[in-house]
């Protein structure tokens, strides 16, 4: 997992608080994608974006969940008003300019626990 | 609706002999599919992959298989070796969808000395 960094690892909110994960993605690469995951289960898509751009979001909740990656810095999810449903392991991905065969390189995750 | 089906949530394999670990999928329009490995409290590894022109991808220990017709892979792992115990996640993707992949439930492969 070397190379795309998450912080915080883990994230402790009450409810109705905000949470912010960060990401930065391996040098050289330009996409990012963020996935949850449930105990028990495997990962769940939720938006891939590019620098400045959210290309497909159709996996994450319309509501108080948001995510940009800016020109400069890190890609952020932020969840605002969390609720206890909200309790996950959130894991950021990153890949190079689009091309057949690249796999995503993931980050060792931030889990948010609800209070 | 579940995509992409690993219907074995754990397997135990001696040391030394293979590891086979298998994976469904329904969505005819995958063309790419991924296997990972996971730690406890890490994130996914990257194994090896193979694209739907191909039928057999290998690297070293590890063979992933793929039957199109069966809409079915399977990762080979020879000779098992105790570093290999982790979650195993089955992932495809179809270029129309921006390659977001759609993920297994996992297998959790206990390798036993």
């Amino acid at each position: 997992n070397a190379g795309v960094m998450q912080n915080p690892r883990h994230l402790v909110r009450r409810r109705g608080q905000e949470a912010r994960l960060r990401c930065s993605p391996m040098k050289g690469h330009s996409h990012v994608y963020w996935y949850r995951q449930l105990p028990e289960e495997g990962l769940k898509f939720m938006v891939y974006l590019q620098k400045e751009n959210i290309i497909d979001e159709s996996g994450m909740p319309k509501e108080r969940f948001s995510a940009e990656f800016p020109k400069e810095g890190p890609s952020i999810l932020r969840i605002q008003q969390v609720v206890r449903g909200d309790s996950a392991a959130y894991f950021c991905a990153s890949s190079p300019p689009r091309g057949a065969g690249q796999p995503q390189h993931f980050g060792d995750g931030t889990r948010l626990s609800i209070l | 609706d579940q995509q992409v089906k690993q219907n074995s949530p754990s397997l135990s394999v001696q040391e030394g002999r293979i590891s086979i670990l298998n994976c469904d999928y329904t969505n005819s329009m995958f063309d790419y599919f991924l296997w990972y490995k996971k730690y406890p409290a890490e994130g996914p590894t990257f194994l090896i992959s193979i694209s739907s022109i191909k039928d057999k991808n290998e690297d070293g220990r590890f063979t992933v298989f793929l039957n199109k017709s069966a809409k079915h892979l399977s990762l080979h792992i020879v000779p098992s070796q105790p570093g290999d115990s982790a979650v195993y996640f089955c992932a495809a993707s179809e270029m129309d969808s921006n390659y977001q992949l759609i993920w297994g439930a996992g297998t959790k492969l206990i390798i036993k000395p």
